[in-house]
């Protein structure tokens, strides 16, 4: 099946800071989502980006489908952006969404 | 106004017993999932409905069955419960014709004692 690996695992950054979180898939996908876990568990969509750039805000996010990655901006970040970071990619052929393992984001004041 | 809306929040139960799990959408989505998360916090799909016809079983016990009476519902039971299956267990409702596009639900935090 369909790998999605996510990079970096954990991150920590300092309020104010800007980071770039990355999903590398290993085959053709139809649809790719970013989601935001919070520190309370819910599963909030960030972004439904198959392909190009999308903005919300100080998010953004960038899908290159030919070339298999996805990338996602976090630009002065506050504490409550805390939480897990998941990249899912939808497959034509498995008819599903497989979700990368996350990134951790921790945001210190 | 809950989209996707799973009952009951938080399930603790002894070994052996048997439980239920609701979902419930109102999004006039056409496909339904559960997905269990485990403590590492990784996303494993289990099951998928789409307009009541299971078409998705992933490598799950079969004392895990789904049922889903009617498009909007997708309801998770599970029998002999065992320590192992301690985890938060999502259910996520999409639009087929959008290829994902997910809305999940807040989860069910299951602790089996």
């Amino acid at each position: 099946g369909i790998q999605v690996e996510q990079s970096p695992p954990d991150l920590i950054l300092q309020e104010g800071a800007n980071s770039t979180l990355r999903c590398n898939f290993s085959d053709s996908v139809n649809n790719l989502q970013w989601f935001h876990q919070n520190p309370w568990g819910q599963l909030i969509n960030l972004f439904y980006i198959p392909s190009g750039t999308k903005q919300n805000g100080r998010l953004s996010a960038t899908t290159v489908a030919t070339e298999r990655y996805s990338l996602l901006y976090i630009s002065s970040s506050q504490t409550t952006d805390s939480g897990v970071y998941f990249c899912a990619v939808w497959s034509p052929n498995a008819g599903k969404s497989t979700f990368g393992d996350g990134t951790t984001l921790t945001v210190k004041p | 106004d809950t989209a996707v809306s799973q009952t009951p929040k938080y399930l603790v139960t002894q070994m052996g017993n048997d439980k239920s799990i609701k979902c419930e959408q109102n999004l006039g989505h056409d496909t339904m999932y559960w997905y269990k998360q485990d403590s590492k916090k990784f996303l494993k799909i289990m099951f998928s409905y789409n307009n009541k016809e299971l078409i998705i079983n992933e490598t799950v016990p079969n004392r895990f069955s789904p049922k889903s009476p009617d498009k909007a519902h997708l309801n998770l039971h599970i029998n002999s419960l065992e320590l192992g299956d301690s985890a938060v267990y999502f259910c996520a409702s999409s639009q087929e014709s959008l290829r994902g596009g997910y809305t999940f639900g807040s989860g069910t935090r299951l602790t089996v004692v």
